[in-house]
């Protein structure tokens, strides 16, 4: 398996203001993903992250809204920028272990948004 | 492109019974297939995986899948329910355009005593 760690484990915002997540894992990894789980939901991809080249988007999320950073092969950051309610969520990251074919996830951040 | 469908949004079964919970695939290659749990308020942890190796996958808390391609399904069972069962199961194919999994919607079971 896999230790993945996430900060904050949850907050409540305001509307208009910014929340920065920080995923550290416990061994170096080329590929990370960030999804949002909205309310009652399924997982969606918001983006991949590797290190080293601006992070790939799914269709519906733009890089204003969702700036990823991925300084380095443990660490990567999501911003939810100008927050609304709509953006209450839980918000996952996860690694890809290519070589065993699993992908473990974080305990994942619960975002209100007010 | 690959998807999942979970039948059933909500399965009950009372302790001690059968756990069957259904997922059919789309895919047009070969499917890596997933099932994860989903305790409240905690993240998802990996049950089993099939990737074209034996077609019965054992997992973990007694839970097993069987790949069965002429129906283009990946259910999950367990023979007896625990009440520590009673949690969100989602199923997974590898497909995404970056690699990702694509998640079905879920099935919440419940556990009766």
């Amino acid at each position: 398996s896999a230790v993945i760690s996430q900060k904050p484990s949850r907050d409540i915002c305001q509307r208009g203001t910014s929340l920065t997540i920080q995923c550290q894992v416990d061994s170096q990894v080329t590929m990370m993903f960030w999804y949002r789980q909205q309310p009652g939901q399924s997982l969606t991809l918001i983006a991949t992250a590797n290190q080293g080249s601006e992070a790939t988007y799914e269709s519906g999320f733009v890089i204003d809204k969702f700036p990823i950073s991925r300084p380095n092969l443990t660490f990567s950051t999501l911003t939810v920028s100008n927050m609304s309610p709509e953006d209450s969520s839980i918000y996952l990251c996860s690694l890809d272990r290519v070589f065993t074919n699993e992908q473990f996830f974080g305990p994942g951040t619960r975002l209100t948004v007010l | 492109a690959q998807s999942v469908t979970q039948l059933g949004s909500h399965v009950s079964v009372s302790e001690g019974a059968l756990v069957l919970l259904r997922c059919n695939y789309s895919s047009s290659v070969p499917p890596y297939l997933f099932w994860y749990v989903q305790y409240p308020n905690q993240g998802l942890q990996l049950l089993l995986k099939y990737t074209s190796a034996a077609t019965l996958v054992k997992g973990i808390n007694g839970f097993e899948a069987e790949f069965k391609k002429s129906e283009t399904s990946f259910h999950l069972t367990k023979p007896s329910a625990h009440m520590s069962d009673a949690a969100e199961y989602f199923c997974a194919v590898r497909g995404g355009s970056q690699g990702n999994l694509i998640f079905g919607k879920g099935t919440k079971l419940s556990v009766k005593p």
